[in-house]
């Protein structure tokens, strides 16, 4: 069973592009969720979804983020016009089931790199 | 400061003694996890702990729990140079919450 996977790995990018990061849940997982993690801190949660669902999006910028999870396919969170203070490596994890009575798995992350 | 906080923030041991790491929160929880993260790598899930829970075990780590005191430790026993890494504490801050509230972390180095 593979774990959560994330692509890319790495990703730069120049100011005012656009960023996608894409994640795969582990298999029979339905739930997932991005975390950003700046420099030096730790995991800040940003957006909780279920399949084709965004459930809780507390966590995320007003503006030039969005989070998808649709029915086929992985997660993807897009981040428009991105600007130096989006550089960050962005985790996703999931479970199988909503609550944290269950661990959550988190990929190898996304670093995002702004010049 | 803020939910999940962890103290030390940074410990420099010898191989082979004990790290004790420490994570206090403020609200009450349901679990608490430890995670560990090697430099630029993700997160390594290392235990679980229920808030009905006051002690869990998994090979050389001990983790305890006090609710009473909200607050959390990891015992790392006979440390290796492989457990140089930054540890977390993650809580999910009030019932029924799927969302974990990560502290900054404890930069731990072991010295061989």
């Amino acid at each position: 069973n593979a774990g959560v996977m994330q692509n890319p790995r790495h990703l730069v990018r120049r100011r005012g592009q656009e960023a996608r990061l894409r994640c795969s849940p582990m298999k029979g997982h339905s739930h997932v969720y991005w975390y950003r993690q700046l420099p030096e801190e730790g995991l800040k949660f940003m957006v909780y979804l279920q399949k084709e669902n965004i459930i809780d999006e507390s966590g995320m910028p007003k503006e030039r983020f969005s989070a998808e999870f649709p029915k086929e396919g992985p997660s993807i969170l897009r981040i428009q016009q991105v600007v130096r203070g989006d550089s960050a490596a962005y985790f996703c994890a999931s479970s199988p089931v909503a609550g944290t009575t269950y661990e959550q798995y988190f990929g190898p992350g996304t670093r995002l790199t702004v010049t | 400061s803020q939910q999940g906080e962890e103290d030390p923030q940074a410990l420099s041991i010898q191989e082979g003694e004990n790290a004790t790491m420490n994570c206090s929160y403020k609200t009450s929880i349901n679990n608490l996890q430890w995670y560990r993260q090697n430099s630029g790598r993700g997160l390594v899930h290392l235990i679980l702990i229920r808030s009905n829970e006051r002690e869990k075990h998994s090979g050389r780590l001990r983790v305890t729990l006090d609710t009473s005191k909200k607050s959390s430790s990891l015992l790392i026993t006979a440390s290796r140079a492989a457990d140089t890494a930054s540890y977390f504490c993650a809580t999910d801050g009030t019932s029924g919450t799927y969302k974990y509230i990560f502290g900054t972390g404890t930069r731990l180095k072991v010295l061989a």
